[in-house]
């Protein structure tokens, strides 16, 4: 039972041009939302965060939009740059309990000069 | 400050041993949770320690045990190795549980090969 869903495994994007990955998910409890960036032989590090009460959290190039009527969150960057090119993960929580992160299967993302 | 460190880096075992690995939190922290990632999947949940307790376990089976020291590094042991069982296994730290979410950071994870 896959409750948190990045539905495409690889996205190819221009220099200079935005890069949206998508995230779906199934679980109502969720109320907290993060994308993780992970670079090969390195653990996942932290991009950016939304609380559910939001519907939107901006940080820099980065930019995290919730619809939660529809489960859905994107991560949109702009400009994209060649050193964004890793996976990125979409993970939901909730905030009482172990906060125990879900995970999506993670999106490849590679930024073309 | 010092980030989260594990070891080794990498394991090569055979079927039916048993693996031990090990993890340093960050500084500051006292929650460590594991993480197993098979290949081309997303991490998922092991369990979580606090104050040296288990503290939320995800769908893994007994043979899969933890630790978590008074100094907050944290061990996780795997029985009965299974072929299954390889992946990279990532350990994250955080602050106390609370009413708000707190950040998890991660190390750069154990590659456990079982052949």
């Amino acid at each position: 039972d896959q409750q948190v869903k990045q539905n495409s495994p690889s996205l190819s994007v221009q220099e200079g041009r935005i890069s949206i990955l998508n995230c779906d998910y199934t679980n109502s409890m969720f109320d907290y939302f993060l994308w993780y960036k992970k670079y090969p032989a390195e653990g996942p590090t932290f991009l950016i965060s939304i609380s559910s009460i939001k519907d939107k959290n901006e940080d820099g190039r980065f930019t995290v939009f919730l619809n939660k009527s529809a489960k859905h969150l994107s991560l949109h960057i702009v400009p994209s740059q060649p050193g964004d090119s890793a996976v990125y993960f979409c993970a939901a929580s909730e905030i009482q309990g172990a906060q125990k992160l879900v995970f999506g299967q993670g999106t490849r993302l590679t930024i073309n000069p | 400050e010092t980030g989260v460190t594990q070891s080794p880096t990498h394991l090569i075992k055979t079927r039916g041993q048993q693996v031990t690995l090990r993890c340093s939190s960050q500084s500051g922290h006292n929650t460590v949770s594991w993480y197993q990632q098979a290949l081309g999947q997303g991490p998922q949940f092991i369990f979580q320690y606090y104050r040296e307790e288990e503290n939320g376990r995800g769908n893994f089976p007994p043979r899969f045990s933890g630790l978590q020291f008074p100094n907050y590094s944290s061990e996780l042991n795997v029985n009965a190795l299974e072929l299954d069982d390889s992946a990279l296994y990532l350990c994250a730290s955080s602050l106390v549980p609370g009413l708000t979410y707190n950040e998890q950071f991660f190390g750069p994870g154990t590659r456990l090969t079982v052949l």
